[in-house]
């Protein structure tokens, strides 16, 4: 079946380390994008690309890094410059003229 | 960044009622718009969405209204079920854009 994956489920990093989350989506969608979402809190844009090798910043781009060398692959790297990282991170794909789909989140909390 | 809000932040209703949730947005250029819902721990799930040439649409048990007039847009679920439970949010863009803006959202608790 089509959709988008994130992984894991549920990520604990330590001080000071740097953690990648991964984002694969089969769709064939062209845009991708990393949200974290804070407790009670709405959706807020990390980092979007809207094609391979391409990406932009959102709102909250501080402290966290992204690559895109692979349409269907969008990794999510929190970095140790990051000093508040616990969240609930989503990633989202859109294709041509669609809504943005969802994966299920990880939840990355620090120890 | 653009803004989308919502009127209010939780909802409670009595199982079998009707549920309205609402949401302003502040982009006249938005001509799209998606409400999305969100279960406890997991992503977003896509419920409905409308176009700005439409005022009205709707699928199974809910409406999406929109008026462009005071940008304001609506979510009616008919006969709401304790499945229904979780946080409702409004999102918008341009049809062809690359950027979506969500509201807050809403958590509706329905009371069996």
């Amino acid at each position: 079946d089509g959709g988008i994956t994130q992984s894991p489920k549920y990520l604990f990093r330590k001080e000071g380390q740097n953690v990648t989350l991964s984002c694969e989506q089969n769709l064939n969608h062209d845009a991708m994008y990393w949200y974290r979402q804070d407790p009670g809190q709405g959706l807020r844009l990390i980092y979007y690309s809207q094609i391979v090798n391409d990406f932009q910043k959102g709102d909250i781009a501080e402290g966290y890094s992204v690559s895109r060398e692979k349409k269907e692959s969008f990794p999510l790297t929190v970095t140790s410059a990051q000093k508040n990282p616990t969240a609930f991170y989503l990633c989202a794909s859109r294709g041509m003229n669609t809504e943005a789909f969802f994966g299920q989140g990880t939840r990355l909390t620090v120890v | 960044g653009e803004s989308v809000g919502l009127h209010l932040p939780t909802l409670s209703v009595q199982e079998g009622d009707n549920s309205i949730i609402n949401c302003a947005y502040s982009n006249s250029a938005s001509d799209y718009f998606i409400w999305y819902k969100q279960e406890s721990g997991k992503g977003p799930q896509f419920i409905i969405d409308i176009r700005s040439n439409m005022d009205k649409r709707q699928g199974q048990r809910v409406t999406v209204l929109l008026n462009k007039t005071v940008k304001h847009l609506s979510l009616q679920i008919a006969a709401t079920q304790p499945g229904d439970s979780a946080v409702y949010f409004c999102a918008e863009t341009h049809y062809t854009g690359n950027q979506f803006y969500f509201g807050t959202g809403t958590s509706l608790t329905v009371i069996p």
